[in-house]
């Protein structure tokens, strides 16, 4: 069974950089999938932030694009999400996901990441 | 890239069916989607995924009250039987090359 993991600080400073990593286990992340981040701020829906498959190959969320990086750590059966130039609109439970063909299939239990000074 | 709409909120009462729905953008009836439940304070939990057919897949665990079906443009999520936990938001799912979407969001009442 696929078991995800978010971890990451909870705090960023506005124009910082919000790093976060997913620890993959039950499966391989050299598998045929595509590992996403997806967001949702306080009291809001689900926002697709982008994802990564196995290849390497990425697909971001254009309003996001310019600001986000997928990467893979396959030493480490992990993947991770750097956003930078933060401000408070990034502040949300950050979420990381699995897709195998289509839908994602497992979710990881969130972070919240506050955008503050 | 494709829209998915769905109503803000729904109510109904402990024991009984609703029936929620997921509409795709124009150009995009034919697409497949899928149903995430949200419990409070909890992530997303996959349910289903549900073709324009109505042919439908639900997920590891989910139990067959939850069930899916279409028409045209329309996505529906039935969930029969209605429990207390069963308090959640649900979202629907999309997908396209390079992209994803979801809908905002319903947000049920079991009454």
């Amino acid at each position: 069974q696929v078991q995800l993991q978010e971890s990451g600080p909870g705090l960023v400073k506005p124009s910082g950089t919000l790093s976060l990593t997913c620890a993959v286990s039950g499966v391989s992340i050299n598998s045929k999938n595509w590992w996403s981040w997806v967001r949702q701020p306080p009291g809001k829906g689900l926002e697709w932030i982008g994802e990564i498959n196995e290849s390497g190959s990425t697909s971001y969320n254009p309003s996001l694009k310019s600001r986000v990086t997928i990467s893979l750590d396959k030493s480490k059966n992990q993947f991770s999400l750097k956003l930078t130039s933060v401000t408070a609109a990034d502040t949300a439970v950050y979420y990381c996901a699995r897709a195998v063909a289509g839908p994602f299939d497992s979710w990881g239990q969130g972070t919240l990441v506050t955008v503050s000074s | 890239q494709p829209v998915l709409t769905q109503s803000s909120s729904a109510s109904a009462s402990l024991g009984s069916s609703v029936k929620l729905t997921c509409t795709l953008s124009s150009g995009h009836s034919s697409y497949i989607i899928a149903w995430h439940q949200q419990q409070p304070g909890k992530a997303p939990r996959y349910l289903m995924k549900l073709e324009g057919s109505g042919s439908y897949n639900r997920g590891s665990g989910i139990p067959d009250r939850f069930s899916g079906s279409s028409s045209g443009a329309d996505r529906y999520l039935t969930i029969s039987n209605l429990h207390f936990e069963d308090e959640a938001d649900y979202y629907c799912e999309t997908w396209d090359s390079n992209t994803r979407v979801f809908g905002g969001g319903t947000k049920l009442t079991v009454l």
